[in-house]
């Protein structure tokens, strides 16, 4: 099983405001920062957080990420049809000297 | 612009060896951190290893370490992921991707990818 632990699904409806949660430890979340990805179907992943909390250029304000000791959490608000796709976390390991990747979540549009 | 174009899909047999590319432009190539992700069919990203173009030696997950080897040519600005020794379990689809490690990318170079590799391995 993944290093970070992610809820395999989620869901919402058209405006809702959801949220995926990504549990850690102390090697990884709770001393490096966290990444969020966003991953569509035949396409490579797309990165809507970095560094906890900053979105890179692009990436729309219903996008949001924190982070509190050993957990990170992605919110998404006014969701719409198209943020229906997997989402990943990640973290460097200080123990592992490695970057770890959550299992992923499936996000599902109701 | 900031690209990394990775070289195209490739079908062995088992056993076969193999060494797939990433090439980058739009930057300093000697700069900053390259990793290589592995996404096996309908299953998640793993962090296989990275390799500091401009003078530090590959560093790899403990799963990967190995199994692959990670390396980069300076005067074509290209890193490389290569097999000895293919087995089928190495069928996945592979990424390079530029390396926030400690911090260290500028904010307009935080989100680039090459496009995937596809290997396949089959007898």
């Amino acid at each position: 099983q993944s290093v970070l632990t992610q809820p395999p699904s989620a869901s919402g409806t058209p405006g809702q405001r959801v949220t995926i949660s990504c549990s850690g430890s102390n090697s990884n979340i709770g001393s490096n920062y966290v990444y969020w990805y966003q991953q569509l179907p035949g396409t490579a992943p797309k990165l809507l957080i970095y560094r906890n909390n900053q979105r890179p250029s692009g990436v729309p304000d219903r996008f949001s990420g924190s982070k509190s000791g050993t957990s990170a959490s992605l919110a998404i608000s006014g969701l719409r049809s198209e943020d229906e796709a997997d989402y990943y976390c990640e973290a460097w390991d200080d123990t592992l000297s490695g970057r770890v990747f959550g299992g992923g979540t499936k996000l599902t549009v109701l | 612009e900031v690209q990394l174009v990775q070289s195209g899909a490739e079908v062995k047999k088992p056993g076969e060896s193999l060494k797939i590319s990433c090439k980058a432009s739009g930057y300093s190539f000697t700069s900053y951190w390259i990793a290589w992700v592995r996404q096996m069919p309908g299953k998640g990203l793993e962090w296989m290893g990275m390799i500091y173009p401009g003078g530090s030696g590959a560093r790899y997950s403990p799963s990967f370490q190995g199994q692959v080897t990670i390396s980069a040519d300076k005067s074509i600005s290209t890193a490389y992921l290569q097999w000895s020794s293919l087995k089928a379990s190495d069928t996945a689809m592979y990424y390079c991707v530029l390396d926030d490690y400690g911090g260290s990318l500028p904010p307009n170079m935080i989100d680039f990818w090459g496009q995937g590799s596809l290997v396949t391995v089959s007898s």
